[in-house]
C-alpha cells in the first residue's frame, strides 16, 4: 500500500521561503508523477506544480510560476516544494498527491499525504 | 485560465440521491475526476475519468460528462457521506497546462 508522509508544520515569516518534504514508500516512486495541492483556512483546493522523477522536469501552475520550485530524490524516494516570498495569503495546508497513471502528471490523484500546514505571520 | 464552478451546496435526505455537478467550457472533452473531503483530512479519490471508481469506493457513487457539465452522483445517501466534494480536471487548452479544481461542493445530509 502506497504511503505518503509529509514533514510537520511550518511558521514562517513573510518575505521567507517554506520547503516541505514528502516521503513515499510501498509503491515504484520513480514512475508515478508527485503533485502539490495546497488548501487555504476555509477555502478549496489548488494545484500547483507536478513532477514525475524519472524526468526530473516540473510543471507549474502560472500562479506560482517563479516563486514555486518541485524537486524529488529518487535515492529516499522524496518529493520537496519549496516557496518562496511568503506572504500572509500563503497560509495554507499543502498536500502532496500521486499520480493514479504512470508517467502523467495530470492527475487523478489517488494517494494524498496527511498535509502540512504552513502559517505565514509576523 | 479553464474555470470550473461547483454549486457552494447540496442538502438530501438519507436514502434520497445527490446530485453535484460541475460546470465548465466544453468540459465533455476533458476527462473529469472526483475527490470527496472531510473536515480535517485529505481529499479521496472517488471517481476518475468521468466514471470509473477506485477499488473500495462503492458503487452508490457515480459519475457522468458530457456537454458543458459533469455530474457526480451519489446514490441511496448516508450520513457518512457529508463531506465536501471537488471535481478536477487537465487543463491544456492554454499555453500554459496545469491542474484546476472545481469550486466544491458542500453536501449536508439532513
Amino acid at each position: 500500500q502506497v504511503q505518503l508522509v509529509q514533514s510537520g508544520a511550518e511558521v514562517k515569516k513573510p518575505g521567507s521561503s517554506v520547503k516541505v518534504s514528502c516521503k513515499a514508500s510501498g509503491g515504484t516512486f520513480s514512475s508515478y508523477a508527485i503533485s502539490w495541492v495546497r488548501q487555504a483556512p476555509g477555502q478549496g483546493l489548488e494545484w500547483m506544480g507536478g513532477i514525475i522523477p524519472i524526468f526530473g522536469t516540473a510543471n507549474y501552475a502560472q500562479k506560482f510560476q517563479g516563486r514555486v520550485t518541485i524537486t524529488t530524490d529518487e535515492s529516499t524516494s522524496t518529493a520537496y516544494m519549496e516557496l518562496s516570498s511568503l506572504r500572509s495569503e500563503d497560509t495554507a495546508v499543502y498536500y502532496c498527491a500521486r499520480g493514479r497513471k504512470q508517467q502523467l502528471v495530470r492527475g487523478p490523484f489517488d494517494y494524498w499525504g496527511q498535509g502540512t500546514l504552513v502559517t505565514v505571520s509576523s | 485560465s479553464y474555470v470550473l464552478t461547483q454549486p457552494p451546496s447540496v442538502s438530501v435526505a438519507p436514502g434520497q440521491t445527490a446530485r453535484i455537478t460541475c460546470g465548465g467550457n466544453n468540459i465533455g472533452s476533458k476527462s473529469v475526476h472526483w475527490y470527496q473531503q472531510k473536515p480535517g483530512q485529505a481529499p479521496v479519490l472517488v471517481v476518475y475519468d468521468d466514471s470509473d471508481r477506485p477499488s473500495g469506493i462503492p458503487e452508490r457513487f457515480s459519475g457522468s460528462n458530457s456537454g458543458n457539465t459533469a455530474t457526480l452522483t451519489i446514490s441511496r445517501v448516508e450520513a457518512g457521506d457529508e463531506a465536501d466534494y471537488y471535481c478536477q480536471v487537465w487543463d491544456s487548452s492554454s499555453d500554459h497546462a496545469g491542474g484546476v479544481f472545481g469550486t466544491g461542493t458542500k453536501v449536508t445530509v439532513l
